[in-house]
Parts: C-alpha cells; sequence; structure tokens
C-alpha cells in the first residue's frame, strides 16, 4: 500500500531564504510519481510540482524544485527565496490505483518578514 | 467559471440532519473526484468518477455517504443522518483524465455538524 509521511508539522522560515520541505514515502509499485500541492488559508488545493519515478532530472517549475533520492524513498520539496506568500499548507501526495491520490499529513510552512 | 466551484462554503448543520455538497467542475473535464480533510489532516480520498459512472467509492466511511453525478458534469455528495465526525472540509477536484498531474481543487465545503 501506497504511503507518504511528513515528519515537520511545522517550519518557520526568513523571507528570501531557501526551504526544504521533507517528504518520505513507500509503494509497492515499480512506476509511480510523487506530486506537491499547496494549500492556502482560502483551502483549495494547488498542484506545484510533479516527478515521475522514472525521470532523470529532479523536477523544476519556477521556484520549486523535487529533490528525488528513489534509494532513500526520499521526495522533498525545496523552495528558493521564498516569499511572504509561500506561507500555507504544503502535500506531498503519490498516486493509488489508476484513480485515488494518498496524500501526507501535511507541512504548515511559515514565512517570516 | 475558470475553476471548480463547491458550493456551499460553509455549512453548519445540526446531528441527523441530511446534508448536500455540490461540485461544478472544469467544463470538459472527464474526472472527478472527492475528498475529505479533517482538520490537521491530509486530503483522504472519497470517491472518484469517470463523467457520469462512479469507478471508485471505496472511500466512502459509509453508507450515509452517497454522490452522484447523473450528466457527467456538476456532482453531489449527500450525507445523511449526519453526525459530528462528519465535520470536515470536504474538497472536490476535476481533471481533464485520471489522475493527470494538474488536477484542480475546489476551495472546499466545510461542514461542520453540531
Amino acid at each position: 500500500a501506497q504511503k507518504i509521511t511528513q515528519t515537520q508539522p511545522g517550519m518557520f522560515v526568513q523571507e528570501k531564504e531557501a526551504v526544504t520541505l521533507d517528504c518520505t514515502y513507500d509503494t509497492s509499485d515499480q512506476s509511480y510519481g510523487l506530486f506537491w500541492y499547496k494549500q492556502p488559508s482560502s483551502g483549495e488545493m494547488i498542484f506545484l510540482i510533479y516527478q515521475g519515478s522514472y525521470d532523470e532530472q529532479n523536477a523544476t517549475e519556477g521556484r520549486y524544485s523535487l529533490n528525488f533520492q528513489k534509494a532513500r524513498k526520499s521526495a522533498n520539496l525545496v523552495i528558493s527565496a521564498s516569499q511572504l506568500g509561500d506561507s500555507a499548507m504544503y502535500f506531498c501526495a503519490i498516486p493509488h490505483g489508476d484513480d485515488k491520490i494518498i496524500f501526507g499529513k501535511g507541512t504548515r510552512l511559515h514565512i517570516l518578514p | 467559471g475558470a475553476g471548480v466551484s463547491q458550493s456551499p462554503r460553509y455549512k453548519v448543520a445540526k446531528r441527523g440532519q441530511d446534508v448536500a455538497l455540490r461540485c461544478d467542475p472544469i467544463s470538459g473535464h472527464v474526472s472527478l473526484f472527492w475528498y475529505q480533510q479533517a482538520l490537521g489532516q491530509g486530503p483522504e480520498f472519497l470517491t472518484y468518477f469517470q463523467n457520469e459512472a462512479q469507478l471508485d467509492k471505496s472511500g466512502l466511511p459509509s453508507d450515509r455517504f452517497f454522490a452522484e453525478r447523473p450528466e457527467g458534469s456538476v456532482s453531489t455528495l449527500k450525507i445523511q443522518r449526519t453526525q459530528q465526525e462528519d465535520s470536515a472540509v470536504y474538497l472536490c477536484a476535476s481533471s481533464l483524465a485520471g489522475r493527470e498531474p494538474e488536477a484542480f481543487f475546489g476551495q472546499g465545503t466545510r461542514l461542520t455538524v453540531v
């Protein structure tokens, strides 16, 4: 069964610093993908970045990058040059079966001015 | 509209009351998902539609929960005889097909059962 573990319930980071949000996963699938979503206080889940297990290079989307280490089963999200608007909940997620996505418990990120 | 729209945004129900939560997906999106998010937790899968067909309802916590999407667009999640443990945010998401990375979520309906 798929499982996502996010060990950081909350983080405080100074504005403009880089942030690493941890995510480890467990899966029996040979081919899989990892997602990261952002959930601001308004409630909607915003897709940030995705990487497939067979992608050779770490995914990058603007200030977001995914530090994917298959041997360690980790898929950490790195946010460079953090901004006040980055304050939100962040969820790591993995697909399960053909339809559902399994989410971790999330990390609440606070960016300090 | 441009995004996934859910209504109402907030719902307070007395225990035992029936509620209906509505989701308007992005036009043309084939797949529609419902998730339940308890306070301080990540979203948990409830059910999945492909067009009007409900292909997976394995996450529905009890037979008090029922979802439909009769014309393959708007979906309704109904909860009968609400209990306090049903209090959560109910998120709807849609995508062009399957669980593509760009699944677009609505802002959710926060249900509080008193």
